[in-house]
């Protein structure tokens, strides 16, 4: 069964930084692309970033383009996301998902108060 | 990509169909045939989950009345007969490119 966890969401400063990882299992981690993608409350669904499978090919929206760094571990089976230089507008449930998003994490909550 | 979803919102007695419309600004279809159209829904208090992908194969353990069609531009969700469980807010995104784009959500209430 594919199980993805993320985690280190929380409060934060504008300005300042955020380390998210996720946790997966139940499939080979390394055969795949992987990405996040976050939901600000009530509202809908923004893909943030994408990395291969090799973590070679790396791609970031706009919004976030030059503060969030996206990295893996294949060897931990780990995914990161790097938040620098937060905004307000970067409050949102934060996502991992592989491939076409076809299995998604709980979530983890990041706040950003001025 | 822009990803547009009609309507916002739904009220579908039990037992009745449903049909979600999702229009992208470019066409979706590759030259190997395939569509990048996917659909999700996320039921309240839960993570969204893959219903449909490449425009009209259900995913894992999909219930076969969510069934999904169109290709280029005009794609359509349609839920043969809705039951209580299918309450949620139900997304289309594209895959063809990147940045993979949401459509706005439409929200099913039975």
């Amino acid at each position: 069964e594919v199980h993805l966890v993320e985690s280190g969401g929380g409060l934060a400063q504008a300005g300042g930084s955020l380390r998210l990882s996720c946790g997966v299992s139940g499939f080979t981690f390394s055969d795949y692309a992987m990405n996040w993608v976050r939901q600000t409350p009530g509202k809908g669904l923004e893909w943030v970033s994408y990395i291969s499978a090799s973590g070679e090919t790396i791609y970031y929206a706009d919004s976030v383009k030059g503060r969030f760094t996206i990295s893996r571990d294949n060897a931990r089976s780990a995914l990161f996301l790097q938040m620098d230089i937060l905004r307000v507008e970067d409050t949102a449930v934060y996502y991992c998902a592989p491939g076409i998003l076809d299995y998604w994490g709980q979530g983890t909550l990041v706040t950003v108060t001025s | 990509i822009v990803m547009t979803q009609t309507p916002l919102s739904l009220s579908v007695a039990p037992g009745q169909p449903a049909s979600i419309s999702c229009r992208s600004s470019q066409s979706l279809l590759q030259s190997n045939g395939k569509n990048y159209l996917y659909w999700f829904v996320q039921k309240p208090g839960q993570s969204p989950q893959l219903l449909i992908y490449e425009a009209s194969s259900r995913f894992s353990g999909v219930p076969d009345r969510f069934n999904g069609s169109g290709s280029g531009t005009e794609f359509t969700l349609t839920v043969g007969r809705v039951e209580a469980e299918d309450v949620g807010v139900y997304y289309c995104m594209q895959g063809l490119q990147i940045p993979r784009t949401f459509g706005h959500g439409t929200k099913v209430e039975i």
